[in-house]
């Protein structure tokens, strides 16, 4: 199985300011059409999780554009400039390059 | 507007049958591959598996492909779990989720399950 690995665990934003997580996969997650299979969920708090990010960079439909995906073909990185307090959650990176699909284990998002 | 609705959760003993139901609305059920997702209690997630538009065609993790099976009922817009021979480690959020324009595009507001003796 492909790995996810994100980090931090947890990170802490002053609002207004930008905050980035890392996520990692243990195999490439470029397809040979040139597609890179990373997807961002967040999971705001008491609520289901939600599609930010697909194909690595692209935005979900009614997404800020203060999220954004950026990544090579085994490191992303999802990046919330001018966090605001709606952005507060878990973040989870996916693949969906190679069954089973797997998750990493979250970074949580909170408020200074 | 779509919506996603599941049902069936609750407390089971180990060893026991469940199964959960989704009911989809706001969209052409037919049209569009399904899947389920569960969430552990530490917010782990994982993937369960995935079943084709016209119920054709299944797709699951292979940890679980011998005790849970995924189905469809397209005249009823539901998709179902059922889940076999349970075990404490089943304990989760199961959320049915829609492959509409991408992977887990729209997900349900999840079903508790809790395997407990």
């Amino acid at each position: 199985d492909i790995v996810m690995t994100q980090a931090p665990l947890s990170v802490s934003v002053t609002p207004g300011e930008s905050a980035s997580i890392s996520c990692r996969s243990s195999k490439s997650l470029l397809h040979s059409n040139g597609i890179t299979y990373v997807y961002w969920y967040l999971q705001k708090p008491g609520k289901s999780p939600q599609l930010l990010i697909y194909r690595m960079s692209n935005l979900a439909s009614g997404v800020p554009d203060r999220f954004s995906g950026s990544g090579s073909e085994t490191d992303f990185t999802l990046k919330i400039s001018r966090v605001e307090a709606e952005d507060v959650g878990i973040y989870y990176c996916g693949q969906l390059l190679e069954n089973p699909w797997t998750f990493g284990g979250g970074t949580k998002l909170e408020l200074k | 507007e779509v919506q996603l609705v599941e049902s069936g959760g609750g407390l089971v003993k180990p060893g026991a049958s469940l199964k959960l139901s989704c009911v989809a609305s706001g969209f052409t059920f037919s049209d569009y591959w399904m899947s389920w997702v569960r969430q552990t209690p530490g917010k782990t997630m994982e993937w369960i598996g995935d079943i084709k538009y016209d119920g054709s065609y299944t797709n699951y993790a292979p940890s679980l492909k011998n005790r849970f099976t995924i189905s469809r009922d397209n005249a009823k817009s539901t998709l179902y779990l059922q889940m076999s021979n349970v075990r404490s480690e089943d304990t989760a959020t199961y959320y049915c989720t829609l492959y509409y324009g991408s992977p887990f595009d729209y997900w349900g507001q999840g079903v508790m399950v809790t395997v407990s003796s």
